[in-house]
């Protein structure tokens, strides 16, 4: 089966750094990703990972570690608009069918 | 048009009518999901089509019928709902084999509320 854990809520200042961790198990492993979403909105994607390492961009970072089955997103400079959900998605391939499989999400608090 | 665009964007509905959710995508892509999304509940995965043939259907209540014309659109027809339905419906596209990169692009979502 599949599973994906996620802390529910964190809380940072406004100009900190935030990391949001996620670990997961699954059969057919064929990327990590990264997406937010604000209250009321569609998801948008931040990152994606398929290699262990760390993938930069801007002031969002994510890493892999797929032997130990975990990845964080890692936000720097806090601003205000950052509040929102953090979903960490897998996926997944099973008998040639390509699944996005989701966590609960990770809403951040920022706080003035 | 671009992205993907979900009509109609909120939809209230009692538990005796038939409704059907739009989705098309203008990006080109091979495969289509349909998730719901409940307060407090990761996105649930309903159904998955790829290249237009349904290859996944998460034991879904038969009350929701999905529909896939072509490969730009995708349909949920809803009928005989129950309030527990309530709940944010998202549509995603993806080109997934085409390797590294291909990540899930949503639309808005469809918030609908069975009453």
């Amino acid at each position: 089966g599949q599973n994906i854990d996620q802390p529910t809520e964190m809380t940072a200042t406004e100009g900190a750094i935030v990391q949001i961790n996620c670990t997961y198990q699954t059969s057919g492993f064929n990327g990590l990703f990264w997406y937010q979403q604000h209250a009321g909105e569609a998801p948008t994607f931040l990152s994606y990972n398929v290699l262990d390492g760390l993938e930069e961009k801007g002031r969002f970072s994510s890493f892999l570690s797929r032997s130990k089955g975990y990845s964080y997103l890692l936000l720097k400079e806090l601003q205000m608009k950052d509040s929102a959900s953090y979903l960490c998605a897998v996926r997944d391939r099973d008998s040639g069918t390509y699944k996005y499989i989701f966590g609960t999400g990770t809403r951040l608090k920022v706080l003035a | 048009e671009t992205g993907v665009t979900q009509t109609p964007r909120h939809l209230v509905m009692g538990m005796t009518n038939k409704k059907s959710l739009k989705c098309e995508q203008h990006l080109g892509h091979n495969a289509m999901y349909w998730y719901k999304q409940s307060a407090k509940k990761p996105l649930e995965l309903m159904f998955v089509y790829s290249l237009e043939e349904r290859v996944e259907n998460n034991s879904v209540p038969s009350r929701f019928s999905p529909e896939c014309p072509n490969s730009s659109h995708l349909f949920l027809h809803l009928h005989t709902l129950q309030p527990e339905d309530s709940a944010l419906y998202l549509c995603a596209s993806s080109n997934p084999d085409r390797g590294s990169g291909t990540e899930a692009f949503f639309g808005q979502g469809t918030r609908l509320t069975v009453v």
